[in-house]
């Protein structure tokens, strides 16, 4: 099956300092991937869409300065949480379509940050 | 915009009971999918729905879509300690790609 991963697993970071996320699809294309942030005991969020070749669409409430996200090629898509800070701290989950009918999202095992 | 509520919120079983989780949907879907996701892990795809009133059966696990497409169902027969986890059922919307996950329902089971 379609596999997503994601770098680095882990990142614990000090206030002010930014924190890059990658998310690749291994063996199949996505030319969209969505980043989810997830709170403890909480369900997923969405934040934005990544596009291939195109800017992000991202969803309301999020600001786009601070969560850059670049989809530079078709298997790779990049969150970079800018100037983190405690609060930012989360689970943060790429997932991307597959193919075919049943449009199964597969998610990347996500990162945990955290933000000191 | 579209909310998606799941109920309950958590589920204390003793293994061998049944399990039912309920996913309403403030607005019509035009799918809805179903994830598993085990403590610490990431979510799981477990099914695709998308006829009004479409059942679908996967083992001890039955999944529902409502007449209106508006609510769903997952129910789980006889549960066993590898079903621990959180279920969420994600619905989206017409003329979008974007999914709105439900609020989850954590499934504990008492061995």
């Amino acid at each position: 099956g379609a596999v997503v991963s994601q770098h680095p697993s882990w990142v614990i970071c000090k206030s002010g300092t930014s924190v890059k996320i990658e998310c690749r699809s291994l063996d199949f294309q996505a030319t969209t991937m969505f980043w989810y942030r997830q709170f403890p005991k909480q369900s997923l969020m969405l934040m934005a869409t990544s596009n291939e070749g195109s800017k992000a669409t991202y969803e309301q409430g999020v600001e786009k300065d601070k969560f850059l996200i670049n989809h530079a090629s078709l298997t790779l898509s990049t969150l970079t949480v800018t100037s983190a800070h405690p609060e930012d701290s989360s689970f943060y989950i790429c997932s991307a379509p597959g193919t075919g009918n049943q449009e199964t999202q597969y998610f990347g095992p996500g990162t945990r940050l955290l933000v000191l | 915009g579209q909310q998606v509520m799941q109920i309950p919120q958590y589920q204390h079983v003793q293994e061998g009971e049944d399990f039912t989780t309920y996913c309403n949907s403030s607005t019509t879907l035009s799918n809805i999918q179903w994830y598993k996701q085990r403590p610490g892990g990431h979510p799981v795809f477990l099914i695709q729905l998308v006829k009004s009133g479409e059942v679908k059966k996967q083992k001890r696990l039955t999944f529902q879509f409502g007449e209106a497409k508006k609510n769903s169902s997952l129910h789980i027969t006889a549960t066993q300690t590898t079903d621990v986890g959180t279920y969420f059922c994600a619905g989206r919307g017409f003329g979008n790609e974007k999914l709105t996950f439900g609020t989850g329902t954590r499934l504990t089971i008492i061995p």
